[in-house]
């Protein structure tokens, strides 16, 4: 059973730069494709981006000028950074498996609140 | 552009049958798609994938209750002998190469 576990700062000054880290336990990071999504309060889910198996990334167009996804293959993780935040980056940040060929989230972590204020 | 088009909202008594729909946009009818539930104050689970012929896949431990099925462009969710812990937003996902899309989900209320 794959378990995937969020994990960084709740709170995060504006302008900074957002660092999230998901821990995998239950399955290998290099044999399949792991994602970041997010859901500010009270609304839809919205994909952050993504990074293969290979290590190579693809990010939301509409964010792609400010994250970066990378992955610590000796450690089973995969992290996050989200640069010059504003309130609007306010919301759970949950991580994903992606289903090997199919591409569609099959194990969720349990997702980690981040707040953007002063 | 690939987008997933979903009702705000939806409801249905207890016990009885509900469907849930979510739309591809045109020239995407034959994508295959993934239905998520998110329980209040909880994440998402996967519940299954719907193919575009219909046929379907479900996550471990997903009821018989739950099924999926298609027409078109339009991918399914029946959730049949509904129970109160089926009140939930459903969302619609599905993939292209280099992106993710997520439809804007579907709150259902049981009655």
């Amino acid at each position: 059973q794959v378990q995937l576990q969020e994990s960084g700062p709740g709170l995060v000054k504006p302008s900074e730069t957002l660092s999230l880290t998901c821990a995998v336990s239950g399955g290998s990071i290099s044999s399949s494709y792991w994602s970041w999504i997010r859901q500010p309060p009270g609304k839809g889910l919205e994909w952050i981006g993504y990074i293969s198996n290979s290590g190579n990334p693809s990010y939301n167009a509409s964010l792609k000028s400010r994250v970066t996804i990378s992955v610590v293959t000796s450690k089973n993780q995969f992290s996050l950074k989200l640069s010059s935040v504003t309130a609007a980056d306010t919301a759970i940040y949950y991580c994903a498996r992606e289903y090997n060929g199919w591409y569609y989230f099959d194990y969720w972590g349990q997702g980690t609140l981040v707040t953007v204020s002063s | 552009q690939l987008v997933l088009a979903q009702s705000p909202s939806a409801s249905a008594s207890l016990g009885a049958s509900v469907k849930l729909t979510c739309t591809l946009s045109s020239g995407h009818s034959n994508y295959a798609i993934a239905w998520h539930q998110q329980q209040p104050e909880k994440g998402p689970r996967f519940l299954m994938k719907v193919n575009s012929d219909g046929s379907h896949s479900k996550g471990d431990g997903i009821p018989d209750r739950f099924s999926g099925s298609s027409s078109g462009a339009e991918r399914y969710l029946t959730i049949s002998s509904l129970q109160s812990e089926d009140e939930a937003d459903y969302y619609c996902q599905t993939w292209g190469t280099g992106i993710r899309v997520f439809g804007g989900g579907t709150k259902l209320t049981v009655l």
